[in-house]
């Protein structure tokens, strides 16, 4: 059963860079044709995706996110990676990691999820 | 830019009701919509994808349809486990989920 699990800090100050990994089991993230992405939930708001991350190493991100973000991977210990940059309080949101599935007619879905974990912005 | 919406944005229904949950895109994104649910405090779940196939493991009750711009969710016969908010999601250009819809008890 494939599985994710979001770590990292819970508390980040303003201006600093919020750093999250997942890690991944039960799949190894070198084999089929998969993204790995990030998802974020601001409090009582919807989702919004922040990006993702091919394991050939290609990314895709959301051009409407004010902090600049990079997601990487480290498929030899099956985890990936965000970073979000100079944060602010609107950064704060519980933060998801999915597996993207991609069918060979190129749909996408996202169906396996972390827990999510939330980090706050404060000083 | 594709834009994403929902319509209701919230519903009251009871038990035994057919509910329908409409998503509509600003422009043509042919099947490239996914359908998911969320219960409070808990990731979503996805239910449908390619806008009609149902994920393994997803009660038959669901259904979805629709291509171009309109799409549909419905619920046949809404259990008490369905109480929840459900997302439209686009992946025909880069991802975007539409703003939700609060399934809740009548």
């Amino acid at each position: 059963q494939v599985q994710l699990q979001e770590s990292g800090p819970g508390l980040v100050k303003p201006s600093q860079t919020l750093s999250l990994t997942c890690t991944v089991s039960g799949v190894s993230m070198n084999s089929g044709d998969y993204y790995w992405s990030w998802v974020r939930q601001a409090p009582g708001e919807g989702l919004e995706w922040i990006g993702y991350i091919h394991n050939s190493g290609n990314t895709d991100y959301n051009p409407s996110l004010k902090s600049p973000v990079i997601i990487s991977i480290d498929t030899s210990s099956n985890l990936f990676s965000l970073r979000l940059t100079s944060v602010t309080a609107a950064d704060t949101a519980v933060y998801y990691c999915a597996r993207v599935f991609t069918s060979d007619l190129a749909y996408k879905w996202f169906d396996f999820w972390g827990q999510g974990i939330l980090v706050t912005v404060s000083s | 830019d594709i834009q994403m919406t929902q319509s209701p944005s919230a519903l009251s229904a009871s038990v035994g009701d057919r509910v329908t949950i409409t998503c509509r895109a600003s422009q043509s994104i042919r099947s490239f919509l996914n359908w998911y649910q969320q219960k409070p405090g808990k990731a979503p779940k996805l239910l449908i994808y390619a806008a009609s196939s149902l994920q393994s493991g997803v009660p038959s009750r669901f259904s979805g349809s629709g291509s171009g711009t309109d799409f549909t969710l419905t619920i046949s016969s809404l259990q008490p486990e369905d109480f929840a908010t459900y997302y439209c999601q686009q992946t025909y250009s880069n991802p975007l989920f539409g703003p939700g819809t609060k399934v809740d008890i009548k």
